[in-house]
C-alpha cells in the first residue's frame, strides 16, 4: 500500500531558528516528490519538486533533500520567520499516473 | 501562465440544501482536474478526478457528485447536504505528458460549513 508518513506532526520553534521536517514513503514505482506549504484556510502552494535523480533542491530558505534508496525526504527551513507558520505537506506521485499520495502534514508554528 | 480559480471562498449552508462549488483553470488545455476534501487537522482526501470532459472517477462513495461540462471547468455538487459534508474543499489541476503528471496546482479552497 502506498503511504507517506511525516514527522513530527507538529513543531514549535523560535523565530530565526532552523528546523527540519521528515517524510518517509513507501510509494512505488516512484515518480517525484513534492513539498507543499499550506497556510491556514488556503490551498497548498508548491515549494519544491524532486525526481528520482535529484538529491537536493532549494527554494529560498527552504531546502529539500531526497534519498530514493531509503525512501526518505526532508525539508530544511533556515532562519525561520513568523510567516513560515503553516502546515507542510509531503506528496509523492507514482510513475505513469496522475494520483498523488499525501502525507498528513507537519504543522509548524514559529514564535517571536 | 496557468491559473486556477475556485469559488466561493466560504459557504455556510443548512442541512438538506443543495451545493455547487465551481473550479476553472486558465492557460492550459485538457488538464486533469481533481476535487479534494480536507477535514480539520487532517490530510487531503481525493474525492473525484477527471481526465476529460464528461469523464469523472469517484474515489470515495459519498453524498457528493462531480461534473465536467467544459474542458477547464469542474463542478462539485450535492443535492442534499449532510453535517458531515463540512470541510475544506480544494480543486487542483495537472497535465499529463509521457506518462508523468506536471503542474499539480491547487486552488485557494472553499470552506464549507453545514449547519
Amino acid at each position: 500500500k502506498n503511504q507517506v508518513e511525516q514527522s513530527p506532526q507538529s513543531l514549535i520553534i523560535l523565530e530565526g531558528k532552523n528546523c527540519t521536517l521528515q517524510c518517509n514513503y513507501t510509494v512505488s514505482p516512484f515518480s517525484n516528490l513534492r513539498w507543499y506549504k499550506q497556510d491556514t484556510g488556503r490551498g497548498p502552494v508548491s515549494l519544491t519538486i524532486m525526481t528520482f535523480s535529484e538529491n537536493t533542491k532549494s527554494n529560498g530558505r527552504y531546502t529539500a533533500t531526497l534519498d530514493a534508496d531509503t525512501k526518505q525526504s526532508s525539508l530544511h527551513i533556515t532562519a525561520s520567520q513568523l510567516s513560515d507558520s503553516a502546515s507542510y505537506i509531503c506528496v509523492v506521485s507514482v510513475k505513469a499516473g496522475n494520483m498523488l499520495t499525501f502525507g498528513g502534514g507537519t504543522r509548524l508554528m514559529v514564535k517571536p | 501562465s496557468q491559473t486556477i480559480h475556485q469559488w466561493p471562498a466560504t459557504l455556510v449552508q443548512p442541512v438538506g440544501s443543495p451545493l455547487s462549488l465551481e473550479c476553472t483553470v486558465e492557460g492550459t488545455s485538457n488538464p486533469n482536474l481533481y476535487w479534494y476534501r480536507q477535514a480539520a487537522g487532517r490530510g487531503l482526501q481525493l474525492l473525484f478526478y477527471s481526465v476529460g470532459i464528461g469523464q469523472i472517477s469517484s474515489e470515495v462513495p459519498q453524498n457528493l457528485s462531480a461534473s465536467r461540462p467544459q474542458d477547464r471547468q469542474f463542478i462539485l455538487s450535492s443535492k442534499k447536504l449532510l453535517l458531515s459534508d463540512s470541510g475544506f474543499y480544494l480543486c487542483a489541476w495537472s497535465v499529463s505528458s509521457g506518462g508523468r503528471s506536471y503542474g499539480y496546482t491547487f486552488g485557494s479552497g472553499t470552506r464549507l460549513t453545514v449547519v
